[in-house]
């Protein structure tokens, strides 16, 4: 079975620090990356996916995220991090058989 | 605003109460879904329909009955709960089930069960 790994529970970061959140995932198969955002009291939006092609995937809000198929990760990042990223970020992986398992979500405080 | 609305936002239950979560998409999307978010625990998919009929069903208890009448509404049904399903419930929305197709979250509804 599919599983998805956030190994970091809670980052703070500066306003305008570089911002990188892991993602680990163990599967067969290629399978299909995203992450997303919820702020408090909101469901979840998408910032980015990823399913081939392409390592370095482009999202909204400045973020990307690079699939690296030898270390299993989908390491999501933005340069310059604003107070309004203040949230929380979860990776998700979609499998063949249309499975989504999320991870347990990486809480960002930013510091002013 | 992402186009899908969920009501109530918040729900306080008895375990011996009947009440009905609703969800609705202005987007034109066919299949919809429910999510589970509890505290402490990774996001759970509950239920997927897809053009109206159910097509997923993630061992969920029978005290959980989602209806999904039009493909624009989507209710999830809820009686004799436990506290332990106190938690957020997720609605979302994609253009197909395709699991490329980008899914569209509401805002939740909070539910306490006591």
């Amino acid at each position: 079975a599919q599983s998805v790994t956030q190994p970091d529970i809670h980052i703070t970061v500066s306003e305008g620090a570089s911002l990188e959140l892991r993602c680990n995932y163990s599967y067969g198969a290629t399978p299909y990356l995203f992450w997303y955002v919820q702020s408090p009291g909101q469901g979840l939006q998408l910032l980015l996916k990823y399913f081939s092609g392409d390592t370095l995937v482009q999202g909204i809000k400045g973020f990307e995220a690079e699939f690296k198929r030898s270390q299993s990760s989908f390491n999501l990042r933005k340069p310059s991090v604003h107070w309004s990223d203040a949230a929380e970020y979860f990776c998700a992986v979609d499998t063949n058989a249309g499975k989504s398992t999320f991870g347990d979500g990486t809480t960002l405080t930013v510091k002013p | 605003e992402t186009g899908v609305t969920q009501t109530p936002r918040h729900l306080v239950m008895g375990m011996t109460n009947k009440k009905s979560l609703k969800c609705e998409q202005h987007l034109g999307h066919n299949a919809m879904y429910w999510y589970k978010q509890s505290a402490k625990k990774p996001l759970e998919l509950m239920f997927v329909y897809s053009l109206e009929e159910r097509v997923e069903n993630n061992s969920v208890p029978s005290r959980f009955s989602p209806e999904c009448p039009n493909s624009s509404h989507l209710f999830l049904h809820l009686h004799t709960l436990q506290p332990e399903d106190s938690a957020l419930y997720l609605c979302a929305s994609s253009r197909t089930r395709d699991r490329a197709e980008t899914q569209y979250f509401g805002p939740g509804t909070r539910l306490l069960v006591l």
